[in-house]
């Protein structure tokens, strides 16, 4: 399995452009999750999904926009970027509620200039 | 407001022992979470605690007390490689993981 995977790695977007982050994870969770972390701080929670069809806003949602279309795919929209955007993002999945135990993604590292 | 307070850096010697306390203030609990964090990687799970008392896990002993908001991780016997953050995350009554801040572990040879 390759678990979560995120694309890309790395990107560098001027203010105002928009872009999706990918994540994709094949151990078949309903739950995924999107977070941000900014340098010295805990992960703040984007938006999350319990299934295929539902997503709920978290704690940091403007900004962002998601789709969950299929249980395997939970893509990220960044519509206008800002500078506050600028950050590392990581996608998790998991199999029961709120997470017995959340899987990451590698993370993108997103900068806004 | 709901809260998660731990230390924001440690250090220690190669081969000792070290505890990293975590305390929280949620509404509702439903368990908590330690996970590891190498700089610039992915966090990933240590622990879980959802009811009072120790769990042991090799060299890395997660502890809970409910009634005093209060958690902590100990690390034995540590390694150069166990140098890296470490996120204590509480569930709360919605289900949703808070997270703190991070203790970033130095080790020293």
């Amino acid at each position: 399995n390759a678990g979560v995977t995120q694309t890309p790695k790395f990107r560098i977007l001027k203010i105002g452009q928009s872009m999706t982050l990918q994540c994709a994870q094949d151990m078949n969770h309903n739950y995924m999750y999107w977070y941000r972390q900014d340098p010295g701080m805990g992960l703040k929670l984007i938006y999350y999904s319990v299934g295929a069809g539902i997503t709920d806003k978290g704690e940091v949602p403007n900004g962002y926009n998601v789709s969950r279309s299929t249980t395997e795919d939970f893509p990220l929209r960044l519509e206008l970027a800002a500078p506050s955007q600028t950050s590392v993002y990581f996608c998790a999945s998991s199999s029961t509620t709120g997470g017995y135990e959340q899987y990451f993604g590698p993370g993108t590292r997103l900068t806004v200039t | 407001g709901q809260n998660i307070d731990q230390p924001t850096e440690m250090t220690a010697t190669e081969g000792a022992i070290v505890q990293i306390n975590c305390t929280y203030q949620t509404s509702g609990f439903n368990g908590l979470f330690w996970y590891q964090q190498h700089a610039g990687e992915a966090p990933t799970f240590l622990s879980y605690n959802v009811l009072d008392g120790l769990e042991e896990k090799g060299r890395f002993s997660s502890f809970l007390s409910r009634s005093k908001g209060y958690s902590y991780l100990l690390l034995k016997e540590l390694q150069m490689k166990d140098s890296a953050s470490y996120l204590c995350a509480v569930r709360d009554g919605n289900y949703q993981l808070i997270w703190g801040a991070g203790t970033k572990l130095i080790i020293k040879p």
